[in-house]
């Protein structure tokens, strides 16, 4: 069974607005990252939070994370054009030694 | 700022092929990764690679894939006999540290098996 699930699988809304997207795992994890992949390019990382942490910022960026509840956010704050990408969470299993299992991703558009 | 470099950057190749997918990782990293991705879906594990062992491996990596690093640059993924479903993207991975660290990916090989 897959580890993370991304919610909405598809998100548009208007430059300037706020995109909201949202990650629910499975097992216990040591960190929860999140990427960004543009069409048909590598995967880039954003943001990792690790499992002691619930809130980290970066930028235009705000991850939380709430390990009871097996689940974490990331918000995008006044989007822009560029940020039309689909995104992605990754965590490592606590148990496993070396596996970082994504997520199904969020297409986001941003509408100029 | 380093990179991942992959090549090819498409390959096409006959179904019962072996092709031989390359990545350079990043110079001072230790872990290495193949994902796939089959046509903008979710982005598979497909092993994991340090010390010259591999570490992890998923379900997907089966006897038909094997990974080398042959020499102190160059990490590859050999799929040795290709079936159709095998068409994807192909995504090359390092990190410095086991944990807590972000992977580094390269922009990828298109596989296609006709």
């Amino acid at each position: 069974s897959q580890q993370g699930e991304e919610d909405p699988q598809a998100l548009s809304i208007q430059e300037g607005e706020n995109a909201t997207m949202n990650c629910s795992y499975k097992t216990s994890i040591n960190n929860l990252q999140w990427y960004r992949q543009n069409s048909g390019r590598g995967l880039v990382h954003l943001i990792l939070i690790r499992s002691n942490e619930r809130e980290k910022h970066s930028g235009r960026l705000r991850v939380t994370l709430d390990t009871s509840k097996k689940s974490s956010s990331l918000l995008i704050t006044a989007s822009r054009a560029a940020d039309t990408a689909s995104y992605f969470c990754a965590t490592d299993d606590s148990g496993g030694y070396q596996k970082v299992t994504f997520g199904t991703g969020t297409k986001l558009q941003v509408i100029p | 700022e380093p990179e991942v470099t992959q090549t090819p950057s498409h390959q096409v190749t006959q179904m019962g092929q072996e092709v031989i997918l390359r990545c350079v990782p990043i110079s001072n990293h230790l872990y290495f990764y193949w994902y796939r991705q089959i046509l903008g879906q979710k982005v598979e594990f497909l092993v994991s690679f340090y010390n010259n062992e591999i570490s992890e491996k998923s379900e997907i990596f089966d006897d038909q894939f094997s990974v080398e690093r042959p020499d102190g640059s160059n990490f590859t993924l050999k799929i040795r006999s290709t079936k159709l479903e095998d068409s994807a993207m192909y995504f090359c991975a390092s990190s410095d540290l086991v944990r807590g660290s972000p992977l580094h990916f390269g922009n990828g090989t298109r596989l296609t098996v006709t």
